[in-house]
């Protein structure tokens, strides 16, 4: 099994609509999670963590965290051409907050086109 | 305000050739990673480094792959007799130490490019 897996795509949505990203984990001591979003021939930049159960939301992106089930999303409401990139979802296994540190674990990513 | 600067940006080289890739971390960061990403896939972890300590390489080959992280200059990826697998980006990211805000936010350099021919 892998460590992180994320929804297969490509992903493929109309502008203005909500894009859904999807994320499992298998070690449920990870404390930590993070979104990533990478455009072609660029480096990953990060857009949200969150550490604890529930929503946090950010401007048009919420991350969902559910530990329980393992399982990690993010929603981008109003999607724009220019979200159109590939989305990388990681974990941190140790305590959360982000004061320790360590090594992140990368999902495979998930290709967002949001076409006008 | 200087971010995560890799050089070089691009690099060729004929098999069986040495790379030699830079990273300077962020002012302020004393962590430093190495990532690896292939064409069409994620990142894979390699290793971390503080300044003259290897904390986890444990996604580092075996065989030709070393890093350091002297206590003065950049962090250095090197691999040694490259073969044509070893073509892809790599990304170098930096944190802030432990008890930092932050200490697990990963800044990424903007990569440094191998194509072995």
């Amino acid at each position: 099994q892998k460590e992180v897996e994320q929804n297969s795509g490509p992903l493929s949505v109309p502008e203005g609509a909500i894009a859904s990203l999807n994320c499992t984990y298998s070690d449920r001591g990870s404390q930590s999670f993070f979104w990533y979003r990478q455009y072609s021939g660029k480096s990953p930049e990060l857009i949200m963590s969150i550490y604890s159960n529930g929503d946090k939301e950010d401007g048009r992106f919420t991350a969902q965290l559910n530990k329980a089930s393992q399982y990690v999303s993010l929603l981008i409401r109003d999607s724009q051409p220019s979200d159109s990139a590939t989305y990388l979802c990681a974990y941190f296994k140790g305590p959360a907050g982000g004061t320790s540190y360590g090594k992140l674990t990368f999902g495979q990513g998930t290709i967002l086109t949001v076409h006008p | 305000n200087a971010g995560v600067m890799q050089n070089p940006r691009h690099l060729v080289r004929r098999r069986g050739q040495e790379a030699r890739l830079r990273c300077s971390p962020m002012k302020g960061h004393s962590h430093v990673y190495w990532y690896r990403q292939l064409p069409e896939e994620g990142l894979k972890f390699m290793v971390y480094l503080q300044k003259e300590n290897i904390i986890d390489e444990s996604g580092m080959p075996k065989e030709r792959f070393s890093a350091e992280f002297p206590k003065e200059g950049p962090s250095i990826l090197r691999i040694q007799q490259v073969v044509r697998g070893d073509s892809a980006a790599y990304f170098c990211a930096s944190s802030p130490g432990q008890g930092m805000t932050g200490a697990n936010v990963l800044t990424f350099g903007a990569g440094s490019r191998l194509t072995v021919l």
